[in-house]
């Protein structure tokens, strides 16, 4: 059974660096065609993808935030990690992070999801 | 950069046939998967490959995908399918998100 959890701090000071941690089980990031991404949702708002990365260490991130975004892996402790730097009220989200296969050239997708982790950014 | 555009809102009553379209330039070049979230609740996949389904979800659940417009089909909606569903796209090493598609079922 595969499953994801995220966690991280509930509460951010603005202009602080938000580090957000996916644990997972039931697969390894490092075998082919898993990839696990970062996904947010801002309240009443549409998701929004965030960051990639695949079993052969690539990384793709938002075109909008792609300077703010690290995305890493640790596959010894089955984890990915996301650090966003510099956050403001606008970063006040839901982070998902979710298994996402390549099945097909041009073919991600994300099979499973965790339920997220809260973030608020308030002074 | 890539965008994919669905309408804010679908209603169909029980029974009927719901049709959400995401709508992007020569997006059938393009797979495409569909999510469907539940208020309160993590997205689900429904759809991916533009036509295929997870095992679990139903067979009421269809997909296609031609020219700039990809359908989510809902054959037989239900009470339970009322939910805001998403489409997504990878477009230049970067994956889309449609706006989001809220399903009324009444």
């Amino acid at each position: 059974q595969v499953t994801l959890r995220e966690s991280g701090p509930a509460l951010v000071m603005p202009t602080q660096t938000l580090t957000l941690t996916c644990t997972f089980s039931g697969f390894s990031v490092i075998d082919d065609e898993m990839c696990v991404s970062w996904v947010r949702q801002s309240p009443g708002k549409a998701l929004e993808w965030l960051a990639l990365i695949d079993w052969d260490d690539d990384k793709y991130y938002s075109t909008s935030l792609k300077t703010r975004l690290t995305i890493s892996k640790d596959p010894s402790k089955n984890q990915v990690v996301l650090t966003v730097t510099n956050v403001g009220p606008v970063d006040t989200a839901t982070y998902f992070c979710a298994r996402t296969l390549l099945v097909a050239v041009g073919d991600y997708h994300m099979d499973v999801w965790g339920k997220g982790t809260t973030v608020a950014v308030s002074s | 950069s890539y965008e994919l555009t669905q309408p804010p809102s679908v209603s169909v009553s029980p029974g009927q046939t719901a049709n959400i379209t995401c709508s992007g330039d020569k997006l059938g070049d393009k797979y495409v998967c569909w999510y469907q979230q539940v208020s309160g609740q993590s997205p689900v996949l429904v759809i991916y490959q533009d036509d295929k389904r997870p095992s679990g979800v139903p067979e009421r659940f269809s997909g296609s995908n031609f020219g700039t417009t990809a359908t989510l089909t809902i054959r037989g909606a239900q009470a339970m399918d009322e939910a805001v569903y998403y489409c997504q796209a990878w477009d230049s090493n970067t994956m889309i998100f449609g706006g989001g598609t809220k399903l009324t079922v009444l």
